[in-house]
């Protein structure tokens, strides 16, 4: 079975730093891009970060550019998400998502993990 | 940045009818496009991607429709199951997601 495990999140203070995983089971992980996507209390969808297969390529969007890093362990079948410089509108459930295409490193997201809730706060 | 608005925001309707959303990006992104269909605390379902290709498992009822700048979602009649939130997303440069239309019962 294609599964996405989420875990890292927790409360942190403005300014702090956090590191979120994502355990991937049941598809060849290397093949295939990898993202961030997450969702404020009661808000919509918003797209964080994506790494591509095997390049090792990232993106990330202009909220979190220079603040969070995306990375992977293929052996690990792992994705990761350094934040740093957390502020509060950072506060958002963050799930880890599968690319649908192994040729694309942008592409719909085919698998979605539950999420980890990331809260920052004083 | 490529912006995608969503419409209605929220839409009322009763199980059998047909419903439809419309999604419209800022710019145009050919056929890179695709819906998710999410329910309360629960993580977003792919419907539909490249527009109009149906994933796999999803009922026939789902359909999408559009290229360019103008999308749409069909839900042929409408089942108890399928009252949630329905987002778009554009996978032509980077990704960008609608801000949602939760359908809800009338």
């Amino acid at each position: 079975e294609v599964q996405l495990l989420e875990s890292g999140g927790g409360l942190v203070q403005p300014g702090g730093s956090l590191r979120l995983s994502c355990a991937a089971s049941g598809f060849t992980f290397s093949s295939y891009a990898m993202s961030w996507v997450r969702q404020a209390p009661g808000k919509g969808l918003e797209w964080v970060s994506i790494i591509s297969g095997s390049s090792g390529d990232t993106y990330y969007a202009g909220s979190v550019k220079g603040r969070f890093t995306i990375s992977r362990d293929n052996s690990k079948n792992t994705l990761y998400l350094q934040m740093n410089s957390l502020r509060a509108e950072d506060t958002a459930l963050y799930y880890c998502a599968k690319v649908g295409e192994g040729d694309y490193d942008f592409y719909a997201f085919d698998i979605w993990g539950q999420g980890t809730m990331v809260t920052v706060s004083s | 940045d490529i912006e995608m608005t969503q419409s209605p925001s929220t839409l009322s309707a009763s199980v059998g009818d047909r419903v439809t959303i419309t999604c419209r990006a800022s710019q145009t992104i050919s056929s890179w496009l695709a819906w998710y269909q999410q329910k309360p605390g629960k993580a977003p379902k792919l419907l539909i991607y490249q527009a109009s290709t149906l994933e796999s498992g999803v009922p026939s009822r789902f359909s999408g429709s559009g290229s360019g700048t103008e999308f749409t979602l069909t839900i042929s009649s409408l089942q108890p199951d399928d009252f949630a939130t329905y987002y778009c997303q554009q996978y032509n440069s980077y990704a960008t997601f609608g801000q949602g239309t939760k359908v809800d019962i009338k």
